[in-house]
């Protein structure tokens, strides 16, 4: 079975500035895709980047970029630039690229980092 | 293009009842996939729905089942309702059969007393 793990149970930093949440994952697949999630105090999860492990670039969305470690399973997620607005818990994800296996189709999560911008 | 609809947002209900909640994916999407967030547990995979057809199941027991419609909405059913099954249930919806993004409602807040 799959695990993801966040070692930082909470984060802060200040506006503008750059911040880098941690995730480590453990599995015996090769093809796999990785997510990060947001969830605000809303509860609302928003999607704010996803990486093909496949792929050996970094994805990078607007403000937010990761860096892929494939070989030492490591996720990390960099904030630039933070703004109030990106406070919120965030959630790293492992999915399966294996159709009919046990783990696909679902989404296993880390126990998540609550991110706290200050201004 | 709408997103996620889950119905109803928050509900009360006692230890031994049952419940039935519901969720309509994004216009398109064919697989729904239902998590169930506790602070204590995080967050857990329950099942996945694609076409009608359950393809995965979580740990959780007999209690907890679901059920997807031919419009791709889902519906999950827990029954003899304990303590422990308050929590915030979320739905997922992906649009084909090998996606991988999942996009999320907004959640049902399930509080057994």
């Amino acid at each position: 079975a799959q695990t993801v793990t966040q070692s930082q149970p909470e984060m802060s930093v200040q506006e503008a500035e750059t911040v880098t949440l941690s995730c480590t994952y453990d599995t015996s697949e090769s093809d796999y895709y990785l997510f990060w999630y947001k969830q605000p105090p809303s509860r609302q999860m928003i999607l704010v980047i996803r990486q093909e492990a496949y792929k050996q670039q970094n994805a990078t969305e607007n403000r937010f970029s990761v860096n892929f470690q494939k070989a030492a399973k490591s996720f990390s997620l960099k904030i630039s630039d933070s703004q109030l607005g990106d406070a919120a818990m965030y959630f790293c994800a492992y999915r399966s690229a294996y159709p009919g296996g046990t783990s696909y189709g679902k989404l296993t999560f880390g126990q998540g980092t609550i991110l706290t911008v200050h201004p | 293009k709408a997103g996620v609809t889950q119905t109803p947002r928050y509900l009360i209900k006692t230890r031994g009842q049952q419940v039935t909640l519901s969720c309509s994916p994004i216009s398109g999407h064919r697989s729904v996939s239902w998590y169930q967030q506790t602070p204590g547990q995080g967050l857990q995979f329950l099942f996945e729905y694609f076409s009608e057809t359950q393809r995965n199941k979580g740990n959780f027991p007999g209690r907890f089942s679901g059920r997807q419609f031919s419009n791709s909405r889902s519906e999950m059913n827990v029954s003899t309702l304990e303590l422990g099954d308050s929590a915030l249930y979320l739905c997922a919806s992906s649009w084909g059969q090998a996606a991988y993004e999942q996009y999320f409602g907004p959640g049902t807040r399930l509080t057994v007393t």
